[in-house]
């Protein structure tokens, strides 16, 4: 079993449209999580991080947390022709290590 | 603020020749230091992970190896290519420390080993 599995996609949802990410991790004693976007031929760039259980909101996005399910979501609102790139999910583990260990990402198409 | 770089931006190598990619940071003391490769078409992968200087772990055996010798500066390297070395490399850091803590990236390396 991967330790961080996403679906590869692509997902393709239409311009306004919400588009719904999903990741899966198997360490139950991870502690923080975060999405990465990552534009063809680009480095990642931070979205947004979480590591309470629940929503958190930041603009457009909105990341989900479950640890009983180990499940963490990336909500996009009104989706863009611009947020078309590889949405990457990463976990941390316990407090103490130092490894980020990712997902192989999601390709979002969004639609105009 | 903190900065990264890393460079070369892309480089085009022969098999069997040596690479070195280089990598620091700014506007931050004693940063944890990474080195990632993605393939074409496949997820990050950790290569070494480095919390102080002269402090290296190693996450896959291979032909790469990495030093840091001053504390913002990570420097990955090999003496010999292999095609398989192919890939998108990049560096990346976080702050020690508590869980939440995020992890940023350079702007990555392109190596094409020909």
């Amino acid at each position: 079993q991967k330790e961080v599995e996403q679906n590869s996609g692509p997902l393709s949802v239409p311009e306004g449209a919400i588009a719904s990410l999903n990741c899966t991790y198997s360490d139950r004693g991870s502690q923080s999580f975060f999405w990465y976007r990552q534009y063809s031929g680009k480095s990642p760039e931070l979205i947004m991080f979480i590591y309470s259980n629940g929503d958190k909101e930041d603009g457009r996005f909105t990341a989900q947390l479950n640890k009983a399910s180990q499940y963490v979501s990336l909500l996009i609102r009104d989706s863009q022709p611009s947020d078309s790139a590889t949405y990457l999910c990463a976990v941390k583990g316990v407090s103490g290590t130092y490894k980020y260990i990712f997902g192989t990402g999601t390709r979002l198409k969004v639609l105009a | 603020s903190q900065t990264i770089h890393q460079w070369p931006a892309t480089l085009v190598q022969p098999v069997g020749s040596p690479l070195s990619l280089e990598c620091t940071v700014e506007g931050t003391s004693n940063p944890n230091l990474y080195w990632y490769r993605q393939a074409a078409g496949r997820g990050l992968q950790l290569l070494f992970y480095s919390v102080g200087i002269g402090q290296i772990s190693s996450e896959v055996p291979q032909n790469l190896s990495a030093s840091r010798p001053q504390d913002r500066q990570f420097i990955l390297s090999s003496k010999k290519l292999l095609l398989s070395d192919s890939g998108f490399y990049l560096c990346a850091w976080s702050r020690t420390g508590t869980a939440g803590n995020t992890i940023y990236f350079g702007e990555g390396s392109w190596l094409t080993v020909v």
